[in-house]
């Protein structure tokens, strides 16, 4: 068990161009979240997987973000268009399904910075 | 958007004092949980108190929760420069299970 990793660390684009970011989680874990956060603030929640089901989605995830998990294991996040204002941190973080203690696992995060 | 605020939003101290960070929610809770942060990483979970418990402790960590104020504790003591950090309380109410966060305490230990 490494941990949830997220890949690529740091991400710097220019405006209009699409980014990919992917999680991988702790194997065993069949619930997996997406969250941003923003200098200064908390993690706000962006979506929610239970394996390769796509549950819940924020109002602050946009017709430019798109998420996946296709097998029930790694996950990706997409923003197409990107704009100044989606950089950010994106978490990504999990749990098993049934069981455990309620607590969730991150990654190290995946930093955005838009030109 | 943020179910918790955390207050204070900054503190300093001295290694060795103790320090306390609080945090307010709006809703009904299944369980509130405490997060810290190393500055550019991701959070590492602290400690979970359910809505029936009131006060929790690990190592140094203290943990009170009063439902009726919707309000909750985090005490560190004896604090060291390696508790550096910020710390996120998080709530989970249930529906779907994930937490929402609160807006975060930036902890300094001084030597």
């Amino acid at each position: 068990d490494t941990g949830v990793s997220q890949d690529p660390r740091h991400k710097i684009t220019k405006r209009g161009q699409n980014v990919t970011f992917r999680c991988d989680p702790i194997s065993e874990h069949n619930r997996l979240y997406w969250y941003r956060q923003t200098l200064g603030q908390g993690p706000e929640f962006l979506t929610y997987f239970q394996n390769e089901a796509q549950l819940e989605k924020s109002r602050l995830l946009s017709d430019r973000f798109s998420a996946e998990r296709p097998k029930g294991s790694f996950s990706t996040l997409e923003i197409q268009r990107t704009e100044q204002g989606d950089s950010a941190m994106y978490l990504c973080a999990s749990r098993p399904g049934q069981g455990g203690t309620g607590e969730l696992f991150f990654g190290e995060g995946s930093r955005l910075t838009v030109l | 958007s943020q179910q918790g605020e955390e207050d204070p939003q900054a503190l300093s101290i001295q290694e060795g004092e103790n320090a306390t960070m609080n945090c307010s929610y709006k809703t009904s809770i299944n369980n509130l949980q405490w997060y810290r942060q190393n500055s550019g990483r991701g959070l590492v979970h602290l400690i979970l108190i359910r809505s029936n418990e009131r006060e929790k402790h690990s190592g140094r960590l203290r943990v009170t929760l009063d439902t009726s104020k919707k309000s909750s504790s985090l005490l560190i003591t004896a604090s060291r420069a390696a508790d550096t950090a910020s710390y996120f309380c998080a709530t989970d109410t249930g529906g779907g299970n994930k937490l929402t966060f609160g807006t975060g305490t930036q902890l300094k230990v001084e030597l």
